[in-house]
């Protein structure tokens, strides 16, 4: 079975620019997460999806940030324009839903090292 | 203060050696996660706990409740196990771990 898949890679971007990040969860899986990860830190969550609903996007910058999961399977996420400070590992996880009697373990994506120069 | 310490921060081992990893947190969990991060950036989800201990192969992973304290532990390691090893913990809505800093463990031969 295949697991989280997320592209690009790698992303290497001037100041302002837009960049896209793509995940693609485990089939039946619901929830999506998007985390960022600093060097030599653990993840922050940026937004939680339930299906195609954004239930917890507390943590996401809105005014350069944005989501979506249109038909609550595939994610984008999208930062516009970027900062210096956005360079970071951007990381998709999804989970199966807790009622098929999982125990909510999170499956990771690779991630998407983003560099902003 | 964080509310997810992990330590040692940096661990170097030699092949061979059982090694340990520590978690301490201080808000009430559902669950804690520990997860492994190789090179590159791909996480591995290696225990979800929330009582007890579990063991999978050369690894295991116990915790204990009332002192707020977990640890994950590596018998006969590896060069092979060099990686970073994260402690999260789950507060109570499914997914909104609360993550620590990693504990980045290098296995000489």
């Amino acid at each position: 079975e295949a697991g989280v898949v997320q592209s690009p890679r790698y992303k290497i971007i001037e100041k302002k620019q837009p960049v896209a990040f793509w995940c693609n969860p485990i089939s039946g899986h619901n929830t999506l997460y998007w985390y960022r990860q600093n060097l030599g830190q653990g993840p922050e969550l940026l937004i939680r999806y339930e299906n195609e609903e954004a239930v917890d996007d507390s943590q996401l910058p809105k005014d350069r940030f944005s989501a979506e999961r249109l038909k609550g399977v595939d994610s984008t996420l999208k930062i516009q324009p970027a900062e210096l400070g956005d360079s970071a590992v951007y990381l998709c996880a999804s989970s199966p839903p807790l009622w098929i009697g999982d125990t909510g373990e999170l499956f990771f994506g690779e991630g998407s090292r983003l560099t902003v120069l | 203060k964080n509310e997810v310490e992990q330590s040692p921060q940096n661990l170097t081992a030699q092949e061979g050696e059982f090694i340990t990893i520590n978690c301490s947190y201080s808000v009430g969990i559902s669950a804690l996660h520990w997860l492994q991060q190789h090179p590159g950036g791909g996480i591995v989800s290696l225990f979800m706990l929330s009582s007890g201990k579990k063991k999978h192969g050369r690894l295991i992973a116990t915790i204990n409740i009332q002192e707020k304290h977990s640890s994950l532990h590596i018998t006969a390691s590896h060069p092979r196990d060099s990686a970073v090893y994260i402690c999260a913990v789950d507060s109570g809505s499914q997914g909104n771990l609360i993550f620590g800093k990693g504990t980045k463990l290098s296995v000489k031969p």
